[in-house]
């Protein structure tokens, strides 16, 4: 079975500061999707940036850039500029590509705090 | 926002009852899946319906159950409530592009 690992219960970052993430998984599939989600106190899951096993380039999406390391099956979040909005609890997920629709398989989150 | 809307946004139950929870998906997504989350956890798979057919389950009991209907909206009906069934309920509608639109969940307390 697939895991998902964050080792950071909490993090925490000075506004306009660089702040990384830590998730690991375990997986014998070689095509998959590792995706990065925040949940504010709204509850609602937000994605933030989402990368294709496949792709060797490591996504970005403005602030937002992720280290994809496919050997180590290893994917970190970098937020650059970090901003007061960006405080809330960051997931990372797993999806198995083979078997169509699959589930999501979330690690145990890491909680931002952004101090100002 | 993602377009997904659930109801209620809070409840409370009783052990040993019964709970339906709702979901309405974006227009034309017709993949939902439910996820359960309990305090300080990441979501957990419960099941995911394709064109109101049940296409995947987690480790959850029969008591868990689902529907889909035409209409792009979808319910997840727990029987028999348990304490530990205490948690934010979410669902996640897909339309095809390999990425999941949660909706703001449901807040459930089992007393």
């Amino acid at each position: 079975a697939q895991t998902v690992t964050q080792s950071q219960p909490e993090m925490s970052v000075q506004e306009a500061e660089t702040v990384t993430l830590s998730c690991t998984y375990d997986t014998s599939e070689s095509d998959y999707y590792l995706f990065w989600y925040k949940q504010p106190p709204s509850r609602q899951m937000i994605l933030v940036i989402r990368q294709e096993a496949y792709k060797q380039q490591n996504a970005t999406e403005n602030r937002f850039s992720v280290n994809f390391q496919k050997a180590a099956k290893s994917f970190s979040l970098k937020i650059s500029d970090s901003q007061l909005g960006d405080a809330a609890m960051y997931f990372c997920a797993y999806r198995r590509i083979r078997g169509g629709n699959t589930p999501l398989v979330f690690g145990k989150g890491t909680r931002l705090s952004v101090i100002a | 926002e993602t377009g997904v809307t659930q109801s209620p946004t809070h409840l409370i139950k009783t052990r040993g009852q019964q709970v339906t929870l709702r979901c309405s998906s974006q227009s034309g997504h017709n993949t939902v899946s439910w996820y359960q989350q309990a305090l300080g956890q990441g979501p957990q798979f419960i099941f995911q319906y394709y064109r109101e057919e049940e296409n995947g389950r987690g480790n959850f009991p029969p008591r868990f159950s689902g529907l889909q209907f035409p209409n792009y909206s979808s319910e997840l009906n727990v029987n028999a409530l348990e304490l530990d069934d205490s948690a934010l309920y979410l669902c996640a509608s897909e339309g095809g592009s390999n990425e999941q639109y949660f909706g703001p969940g449901t807040r459930l307390t089992v007393t």
